[in-house]
Order: C-alpha cells, then structure tokens, then sequence
C-alpha cells in the first residue's frame, strides 16, 4: 500500500481565495483525521470521520473551514475565504478499529499551506 | 479533556548516550500512550504503543515506560546515534474509550557526533 497520500504537497495562495487539501487514506482503514500543525499550537485535530460520517468537527476553528468524505477512498478539507493565520502543515491520517493495535495512526506527508 | 506536557523542546545529548524524553499528562489515566517520532518535511510515524497495565515496552534500542500514579510516560533511546534526531510526540487519548488521540508538541532531540 502507498499510505496515505495528500495532494498538493505546498500551496502557495492569497488572503481571500479558497483552498481545497485533499487525502486519499489507507485502503481498509474507516477512521480519518485532519490535523493542523504549528510551532505554537502543535498538532491539533480539526475534524475525523468514522466510516465517511463526521464524528467530531469540534477542531474546527471557524465555519470558514469544511470537510468533507464522500466515499472511503477520499476526502477534502476546504477553507473558504483563506486568511495569513491559516498558515500551518494540514496533516491528513487514517486508521483501522483493530484491538491489538489500539488506533494507530498512518500520517500523509502534510501539506504546507502558505497564505500571503 | 486531557492536556500533554512534553519536558523540554530540544534536547541535546552526545551519541551513544541514552536519550531520555518526558510525557506528563493531566486528568484522568488513559487506557494506553502512544509515542511518535516525526522528521522535519514529514508527518508523525508510529513507534510504540504502552497499555496502562504495563509497566515497560522495549522494541530493539527503544524503551518506554508508563506511570499512571505519577501521570507520567519516559521514552529512552539508548545507544543514540546521529540518525536518532527527529522530534518525538506523545499521544494519548482525548478521553476514556474508543477516541481521537490528544498529542504533545513534542521534544525535538539533537544527537551530536
């Protein structure tokens, strides 16, 4: 398996637009989290789905963002309009309801979003 | 819901030291901890997991330890090599139960030649 993957790796954008981040988690795996990473904050979880329904949106820190899981195979994190403190490595991770491995997680590469 | 302190956010040792990181939490003991390692450009993998009914977990020159009366993990790395330097993040569940993990902001550890 590739892990999970998100796309795009950096994005580079201006106060105002809208920016879509997108993951593709591990095959099988029905749990998956979006976290933002910062020095000062560190990583916190913004929102995760369990089987494609969002269980927890409470991260979220404003209505600004949405998220999304339409089939178990993708999901997207959208900020609409993007501000400067939105500035962070968006984190995408799944994992699998197993016993023995009491919810480990498999992390994407991040995607480090810019807002000028 | 629970809050994670992490010791210091650098750690400098010599290689061939052992390595010793600190995880404090608050609140309730969770039911396991679990401990990460992250390289810069990169996200957090998985290293080991620690139930609370086990006092210590070795995996090859890793140790951990949990402590649920001093609401405390420790993480060694013995024999540390310059390979070892990355930023290592603790992480325990939010709250009793099947829940999303609460993680540390990590300590990032520095292993000189």
């Amino acid at each position: 398996d590739a892990g999970v993957i998100q796309s795009p790796r950096h994005e580079v954008t201006e106060m105002g637009q809208e920016v879509t981040l997108r993951c593709k988690p591990i095959s099988g795996h029905d749990y998956l989290f979006w976290y933002r990473q910062t020095m000062m904050r560190g990583l916190e979880l913004l929102i995760y789905f369990n089987n494609n329904v969002p269980i927890d949106d409470s991260g979220m820190p404003e209505d600004r963002f949405s998220a999304k899981m339409p089939n178990a195979s993708f999901s997207t994190l959208k900020i609409q309009p993007s501000e400067p403190r939105d500035s962070a490595v968006y984190f995408c991770a799944s994992s699998a309801l197993r016993w023995a491995n009491y919810n480990e997680q498999f992390f994407g590469p991040g995607t480090r979003l810019t807002v000028l | 819901s629970q809050k994670i302190e992490q010791n210091s956010e650098a750690l400098n040792i010599q290689e061939g030291k052992t390595a010793t990181l600190t995880c404090n939490y608050t609140n309730y003991s969770p039911a396991y901890l679990q401990w990460y390692r992250q390289d810069p450009g990169r996200g957090p993998v998985f290293l080991l997991l620690i139930r609370e009914n086990e006092k210590e977990k070795r995996k090859e020159r890793l140790k951990v330890t949990f402590d649920t009366t001093l609401k405390q993990s420790l993480f060694h790395i013995t024999a540390s090599q310059p390979a070892d330097s990355a930023t290592y993040l603790c992480a325990l569940p939010i709250r009793r139960g099947n829940t999303p993990l609460v993680f540390g902001k990590g300590t990032r550890l520095s292993v000189i030649a």
